[in-house]
């Protein structure tokens, strides 16, 4: 399968404390994205990071991408209770295919 | 802009039993596509057009159909409906090339009985 796979599945974590999330796929990409998707919500577009990018930043956002791995990492800091969504990252292929992962279920508690 | 609206929201279907989902967006972007989210999976890619009159199988397209006769509207048929195809599904439109995040529409929740 071409599409990203996010680690863990599931992530619980206190307020305050950073939440780390891994998407990893098999092949080249054009680009990867991160989306949240709150409870019965559509997606929400957060962040895309170019092949020939590295790191970007938004906010409280921080993404790595290692193509050499073929791997990505999403870094929430300073979580919020209200962060608490699926996180979902997605690949895109030179074809326009894009593909979703599973995702990771973030709970921040209060 | 509305962005990338759907209908219906809710739809409840007998085994067999064939309709359409309605996409549409206002942003002028050359990419649609759609998607279906099951419970405990990601989303899967149906089928995606690239422009007008431009349409290409994504991931599982098996049972469903598209056109794409002008950039504002993708709709999605189903043939037969059978039970496995009871799922949410999601239509989504972007810019080309791939510079920004894809807009997701809010959803069609359709169960098959």
């Amino acid at each position: 399968s071409q599409q990203g796979e996010e680690d863990p599945q599931a992530l619980s974590i206190q307020e305050g404390e950073n939440a780390t999330m891994n998407c990893s796929y098999k092949t080249s990409i054009n680009n990867l994205q991160w989306y949240r998707q709150n409870s019965g919500r559509g997606l929400v577009h957060l962040i895309l990071i170019r092949s020939n990018e590295r790191e970007k930043h938004s906010g409280r956002l921080r993404v790595t991408l290692d193509t050499s791995k073929k791997s990505s990492s999403l870094l929430i800091t300073a979580s919020r209770a209200a962060d608490t969504a699926s996180y979902f990252c997605a690949t895109q292929y030179n074809n326009n295919d894009m593909r979703f992962g599973a995702g990771t279920r973030l709970t921040v508690k209060p | 802009n509305a962005g990338v609206t759907q209908t219906p929201k809710f739809q409840v279907l007998k085994t067999g039993q064939s309709m359409t989902l309605q996409c549409a967006q206002d942003m002028n972007h050359e990419y649609m596509s759609w998607y279906r989210q099951d419970p405990g999976m990601g989303l899967r890619l149906i089928h995606y057009s690239v422009g007008a009159g431009i349409t290409d199988q994504g991931e599982v397209p098996n049972g469903y159909n598209v056109s794409r006769s002008t950039t504002e509207d993708f709709p999605l048929r189903l043939l037969s409906a059978a039970p496995s195809q009871t799922s949410v599904y999601f239509c989504a439109s972007s810019q080309l090339p791939w510079a920004r995040g894809v807009y997701f529409g809010p959803g069609t929740r359709l169960t098959v009985l």
